[in-house]
């Protein structure tokens, strides 16, 4: 079974500037969170996708961001403009609709770099 | 405001010794802890879960305890191995829905010494 994984795993862009993320999740499951880590701080929670419904976007830091998931597949991570401090690492995960445990898979991150 | 606090950056342990990874939380309604391991360039892997109505649970070398009244659990690896380095992060989550979102710590960077 392949794994969470995400494009590209590093983008340098200037301040200003937009930049997309993808994630494709594990086949077959409806949940798809992104979380986002600040160099040395913890990982944060953006926004819950629940096939291509939003189910909760509460971490999501403004209106720079949009996050989408047409067709409950993969889902994309857009930032316009990108400002210096929406540096960071930014982690897609995935995870099944189930009662039981809360097993989210993560991907190996989107290093963004905002000069 | 953090409500999960891992409040050792770093933490050095001989090889074949216990390792001990403290965290702590704030929020009444966590009732679903968890622990990810990290190696540089990957994402967080899941490693050990306790639920709220246990107060240990064991998976091979990884041991998770958990004190409710003192809002307190611990991560025991033993003995230590060299690919036991890696940062963990402590994590939480509410009961209620299982598919919610994870608070996560700021991590511990594990260092296993030769």
């Amino acid at each position: 079974e392949a794994g969470v994984t995400q494009f590209p795993s590093h983008s340098v862009i200037e301040k200003g500037q937009t930049v997309t993320l993808r994630c494709d999740p594990i086949s077959g499951h409806d949940n798809l969170y992104w979380y986002r880590r600040v160099m040395g701080k913890e990982i944060k929670f953006l926004l819950h996708f629940v096939k291509e419904s939003k189910q909760d976007e509460s971490g999501m830091p403004n209106n720079r961001f949009l996050a989408e998931r047409t067709g409950g597949t993969y889902s994309t991570l857009k930032v316009q403009p990108a400002e210096l401090e929406d540096s960071g690492v930014y982690f897609c995960a995935s995870s099944r609709i189930q009662g039981g445990v809360n097993e989210q898979y993560f991907g190996p991150g989107t290093r963004l770099t905002v000069t | 405001d953090q409500q999960v606090k891992q409040n050792s950056p770093s933490l050095s342990v001989q090889e074949g010794r216990i390792s001990i990874l403290n965290c702590d939380y704030t929020n009444s309604m966590f009732d679903y802890f968890l622990w990810y391991k990290k190696y540089p360039a990957e994402g967080p892997t899941f490693l050990i879960s306790i639920s709220s109505i246990k107060d240990k649970n064991e998976d091979g070398r990884f041991t998770v305890f958990l004190n409710k009244s003192a809002k307190h659990l611990s991560l025991h690896i033993v003995p230590s191995q060299p690919g036991d380095s890696a940062v963990y992060f402590c994590a939480a989550s509410a009961e209620r829905n299982r598919d919610d979102k994870i608070i996560f710590g700021k991590g511990t960077r594990l260092h296993i010494l030769p």
